[in-house]
């Protein structure tokens, strides 16, 4: 599995959007890219995944660029609640094998 | 529809001893996989079970073995253990089709375990 790269930490203010990058240089054709968080003492929640096009869910959209070798998850309106730490995933669909960094912590300021 | 649940939360356990972790995956679901997370660290890949067989493993002792029941609930157990055995350890729960994964994996709230 492709491995990813993600900045240590970020803020953002409550209400607006929170942009989280996701670097995954070495990814290859039938990898895709998997977003889960996890807020203090939980465990992860699955929040969205794609191949090449951009997908919005209910929770969050994900885009991901024309080259497929970054992407940005986007929180659209945050609140104290989404402060959590935030996991870039590459991977096979179906692959359940889930390979965790260390994640971007996003603190969501009041 | 019930999710994730994990017992014991927390668990005291002295080095060279051994545990027994229990997990009930969410209904519908028939595989469980098992992570440790260290403090500090993400979420590292022991193994998974499906249909009562172990179905792929990450990079850990034999030490640490499991098992899945018809019910489709798991058991992670650890033999000797080690003081880097304290972590934070998930399951969770999905579905396979033949194999293959259908739908994301949905966690339970872990089981804290610290060695003395």
């Amino acid at each position: 599995d492709a491995k990813t790269t993600q900045p240590t930490s970020m803020d953002c203010a409550e209400g607006r959007a929170a942009n989280l990058p996701c670097n995954h240089s070495t990814i290859s054709g039938n990898e895709y890219v998997y977003w889960y968080r996890q807020i203090h003492s939980q465990g992860p929640q699955y929040i969205i995944h794609g191949l090449k096009n951009n997908e919005t869910n209910e929770m969050a959209s994900l885009i991901i660029t024309e080259d497929r070798k970054s992407s940005t998850l986007i929180l659209p309106h945050a609140t104290l609640r989404d402060t959590a730490v935030y996991y870039c995933i590459v991977l096979n669909f179906g692959n359940e094998k889930l390979t965790f960094g260390t994640g971007t912590r996003l603190t969501i300021i009041p | 529809e019930t999710g994730v649940t994990q017992s014991p939360t927390h668990l005291i356990k002295t080095r060279g001893q051994q545990v027994t972790l229990r997990c009930s995956s969410q209904s519908g679901h028939n595989t469980v996989s098992w992570y440790q997370q260290a403090l500090g660290q993400g979420p590292q890949f022991i193994f998974q079970y499906y249909r009562e067989e172990e179905n792929g493993r990450g990079n850990f002792p034999p030490r640490f073995s499991g098992l899945q029941f018809p019910n489709y609930s798991s058991e992670l157990n650890v033999n000797a253990l080690e003081l880097d055995d304290s972590a934070l350890y998930l399951c969770a729960s999905s579905l396979l089709l033949a194999g293959v994964g259908i739908n994301e994996q949905f966690f339970g709230p872990g089981t804290r375990l610290t060695v003395l």
